[in-house]
């Protein structure tokens, strides 16, 4: 599966946009973008995934340029239940590894009043 | 639906001790994985579950031994834990098909002393 690279850390005010970025250079045609969130101590919750297309969600919407090097996770009106550790994780939908995700190191998002 | 539930959701063992983490799932899920999650980093894969009766090694898997007698239920054991195994234990399942969505159940904190 391929890499991703995300910022460490980042802050956005309630109510805003919040726009995480992803970088996945190395990301292969067979492979997908998927988004996951963990709120503190909790199990990681799927947010969105996507080929080529931008998707949207109830939760979010999912930026990928069109060479898909890299993608953007847009939480439209950002709430303080938002903050969280936000993970971007490119791999095949099936195959060998279905079932499987890699995880980085995340995004910690913290959301202030 | 309960979705994902795991018991017990806190354990202290002695050095030497053995014991099982329980994950269960109703959402008749063809796949179920094991995560780790160590202070300060994402979820890494102990073993995963393709299938009644069809399991496998994921990136961690030393220490642990897992079974899968029913689609639902997926125990993770330990047979003689380790300080080193400390950490927030973490099921997750998913449908086969073509999002691979995984569900993640609440954890289990394992501390070993």
């Amino acid at each position: 599966d391929a890499k991703t690279t995300q910022p460490p850390s980042m802050d956005c005010a309630e109510g805003r946009a919040a726009n995480l970025p992803c970088n996945h250079s190395t990301i292969s045609g067979n492979e997908y973008v998927y988004w996951y969130r963990q709120i503190h101590s909790q199990g990681p919750q799927y947010i969105i995934h996507g080929l080529k297309n931008n998707e949207t969600n109830e939760m979010a919407s999912l930026i990928i340029t069109e060479d898909r090097k890299s993608s953007t996770l847009i939480l439209p009106h950002a709430t303080l239940r938002d903050t969280a550790v936000y993970y971007c994780i490119v791999k095949d939908a099936g195959g060998t590894s279905y079932g499987k995700l890699t995880f980085g190191q995340g995004t910690i998002l913290t959301v202030h009043p | 639906n309960a979705g994902v539930t795991q018991t017990p959701k806190f354990q202290v063992l002695k050095t030497g001790q053995s014991m099982t983490l329980q994950c269960a799932q109703d959402m008749n899920h063809e796949y179920m994985s094991w995560y780790r999650q160590d202070p300060g980093m994402g979820l890494r894969l102990i073993h995963y579950s393709v299938g009644a009766g069809i399991t496998d090694q994921g990136e961690v898997p030393n220490g642990y031994n897992v079974s899968r007698s029913t689609t639902e239920d997926f125990p993770l054991r330990l047979l003689s834990a380790a300080p080193s195994q400390t950490s927030v234990y973490f099921c997750a399942s998913s449908q086969q098909g073509s999002t691979d969505t995984q569900y993640f159940g609440p954890g289990t904190r394992l501390t070993v002393l």
